[in-house]
């Protein structure tokens, strides 16, 4: 298995540029999620997803957009980039998003700078 | 969400023990206790997870005492590839994981 895997690894917009940072799993795992991590801090949920077709908002969604088509892929896009959008950018998938047990499995990150 | 207070960074050399205290003082009655590890570059990795008393895996222990208030991440003679920042969470239905800032441990030769 491959895991969780994202594309691209780093990004540079400028401001007002749209993209879409892709997130793929192959572990069928029900529940996928978006995070950013800014420089020296923890990271913050933005967008998750509890099954295809199924989404909903995290602490920080505002300038992002999510789609969950299928079990396998999340994409996650930026409409109009801003600088404070500048950001490591992690998906993350677990089995279910039912109760406290679950483990959450991490993809290696984008690193996006907004110029 | 319960919310989690942990030192911001800790110190150690090879070969000690390393203990690293979590407060969650709000942790409610189905949540569980989840450690992660973070290394520079990579996104973070589960290290171990448990719900009241001990556990123990081959890579750390975790206590929890009986009021659940506090846990301690234990990780048994540290190597400098143990340098890396570990995060104390509180997972509550529903998975949305919520991330503090981490202690980041040094470990030195």
């Amino acid at each position: 298995n491959a895991g969780v895997t994202q594309t691209p690894k780093f990004q540079v917009l400028k401001t007002g540029q749209s993209m879409t940072l892709q997130c793929a799993q192959d572990m069928n795992h029900e529940y996928m999620s978006w995070y950013r991590q800014d420089p020296g801090m923890g990271l913050r949920l933005i967008h998750y997803s509890v099954g295809a077709g199924i989404t909903d908002q995290g602490e920080v969604p505002n300038g992002y957009n999510v789609s969950r088509s299928t079990t396998e892929d999340f994409p996650l896009r930026l409409l109009s980039a801003a600088p404070s959008q500048t950001s490591v950018y992690f998906c993350a998938s677990s089995y279910s998003g039912t109760g406290g047990q679950e483990t959450q499995y991490f993809g290696p990150g984008t690193r996006l700078l907004v110029l | 969400l319960a919310k989690t207070t942990q030192p911001i960074s800790m110190d150690s050399y090879e070969g000690q023990e390393v203990n690293i205290t979590c407060s969650h003082n709000n942790i409610a009655t189905n949540d569980y206790i989840t450690w992660y590890q973070q290394f520079p570059s990579q996104g973070p990795r589960f290290i171990i997870q448990g719900y009241k008393t001990k556990v123990t895996n081959e890579v750390a222990s975790l206590f929890i005492p009986a009021d659940r208030k506090s846990s301690t991440l234990s990780l048994p003679r540290v190597s400098l590839s143990d340098t890396a920042v570990y995060y104390c969470l509180v997972n509550n239905a529903g998975n949305m994981l919520t991330f503090g800032g981490g202690t980041r441990l040094m470990v030195k030769p």
